[in-house]
């Protein structure tokens, strides 16, 4: 049963292009969470996923990022129009059911952004 | 000030001390997890608890609800031990997203 898959691992974006981070959760997870870390600082939450729902996006900035999970395929979270400001490193989670049903949550090894 | 404190932020230690890292949060929870992130950077899941205790190998958590404190415990430790724990709660109320601590670094010498 393979992890929470995330790719790709690294990613250089100049300034002003767009990011995609993709993310397969674990297989029966059906919550998806991304998170980011910036440098020298904790991780904080961006977005809690279902299948084709967004349920929390409290976390997310309010302008150029975006989040989906389709019914079919891998999490996906998009950034445009990239600052110096995003490079961090972006991980996702999943857990079977939301963490309410007190479900363990389970992380992907993490994608690298690094904006030049 | 973080709703997620951890002490101590650094930690350096001999192979086979007892090692105790600290967790207080200022807001009402319904889980607190324990996370370990290793050099390279992945992060995995150690403890969830909403009350009591856990032992699981070498790593014991514990939690006081009523004084909101955690502590995670490491017996014998040993040098692959060496990485980030990070404490993160999940609140009470229907909030799903997790809030983090700081985390703290440890380093077991041989």
């Amino acid at each position: 049963n393979a992890g929470v898959m995330q790719n790709p691992r690294h990613l250089v974006r100049r300034r002003g292009q767009e990011a995609r981070l993709r993310c397969s959760p674990m297989k029966g997870h059906s919550h998806v969470y991304w998170y980011r870390q910036l440098p020298e600082e904790g991780l904080k939450f961006m977005v809690y996923l279902q299948k084709e729902n967004i349920i929390d996006e409290s976390g997310m900035p309010k302008e150029r990022f975006s989040a989906e999970f389709p019914k079919e395929g891998p999490s996906i979270l998009r950034i445009q129009q990239v600052v110096r400001g995003d490079s961090a490193a972006y991980f996702c989670a999943s857990s079977p059911q939301g963490l309410f049903s007190g479900n363990t949550i389970y992380f992907g090894e993490g994608s690298w952004l690094t904006v030049v | 000030k973080n709703e997620v404190e951890q002490s101590p932020q650094n930690l350096t230690a001999q192979e086979g001390e007892f090692i105790t890292i600290n967790c207080s949060y200022s807001v009402g929870i319904s889980a607190l997890h324990w996370l370990q992130q290793h050099p390279g950077g992945g992060i995995v899941s150690l403890f969830m608890l909403s009350s009591g205790k856990k032992k699981h190998g070498r790593l014991i958590a514990t939690i006081n609800i009523q004084e909101k404190h955690s502590s995670l415990h490491i017996t014998a430790s040993h040098p692959r031990d060496s990485a980030v724990y990070i404490c993160a709660v999940r609140r009470g109320g229907g909030a799903d997203g997790l809030t983090f601590g700081k985390g703290t670094h440890l380093i077991i010498q041989p």
